[in-house]
């Protein structure tokens, strides 16, 4: 099975400010889709943003851009400007191409927004 | 349209006794998936239906048992509950096919086992 790792169980950001959330996986697959997912203290699982690995071109909306890098196996999450509506669980998830139907999530990012 | 719905909402149950969860899509999605979250443990696969008609195991089956009703339909079962299986479900759907990328899910179900 792929493993998706977050190594940084809690962040914090202030609010306006930048942050980035880390992501490594382990593959040994080409064709892959990776994910981040929002929960806000509702539990509602949100999809943040998408990567398809055979797209070269980091994937970005608004606020929110990734940072995938094939080669070292790494999808980070970057947030821009952050707001207070950001503060939630953010969770990294990987989808094999060739066994499509199971996702893979890592532990989840705590993030804190400071006014 | 309400998407993915799950009931109940909250449950608490004794040791050993039995429940059903219930999650229903009106997507029209072919794929649906249980997952359980359980702190410091992200979400993991407990069983997935990748079409009516069909089941898979996941991650972490044991203990547990679903049914793919119809297209709609995808229920999750505990024979016989243990304290272990306390943690918060959650059902998901996906279209399903090359190009379909992203589950949707569910408001998820807090089980309590004692």
């Amino acid at each position: 099975a792929q493993t998706v790792t977050q190594s940084q169980p809690e962040m914090s950001v202030q609010e306006a400010e930048t942050v980035t959330l880390s992501c490594t996986y382990d593959t040994s697959e080409s064709d892959y889709y990776l994910f981040w997912y929002k929960q806000p203290p509702s539990r509602q699982m949100i999809l943040v943003i998408r990567q398809e690995a055979y797209k070269q071109q980091n994937a970005t909306e608004n606020r929110f851009s990734v940072n995938f890098q094939k080669a070292a196996k790494s999808f980070s999450l970057k947030i821009s400007d952050s707001q207070l509506g950001d503060a939630a669980m953010y969770f990294c998830a990987y989808r094999s191409e060739n066994t499509g139907n199971q996702f893979y999530f890592g532990t989840g990012t705590s993030l804190t927004v400071i006014p | 349209n309400a998407g993915v719905t799950q009931t109940p909402k909250f449950q608490v149950l004794k040791t050993g006794q039995s429940m059903t969860l219930q999650c229903a899509q009106d997507m029209n999605h072919n794929s649906m998936y249980w997952y359980r979250q359980d702190p410091g443990m992200g979400l993991r696969l407990i069983y997935y239906s990748a079409s009516e008609g069909t089941t898979d195991k996941g991650e972490v089956p044991n203990g547990y048992n679903v049914s793919r009703l119809n297209k709609r339909e995808f229920s999750l079962r505990l024979e016989s509950a243990a304290p272990s299986q306390t943690s918060v479900y959650f059902c998901a759907s996906r279209l399903g096919g090359f190009d379909s990328y992203e589950q949707y899910f569910g408001p998820g179900t807090r089980l309590t086992v004692t």
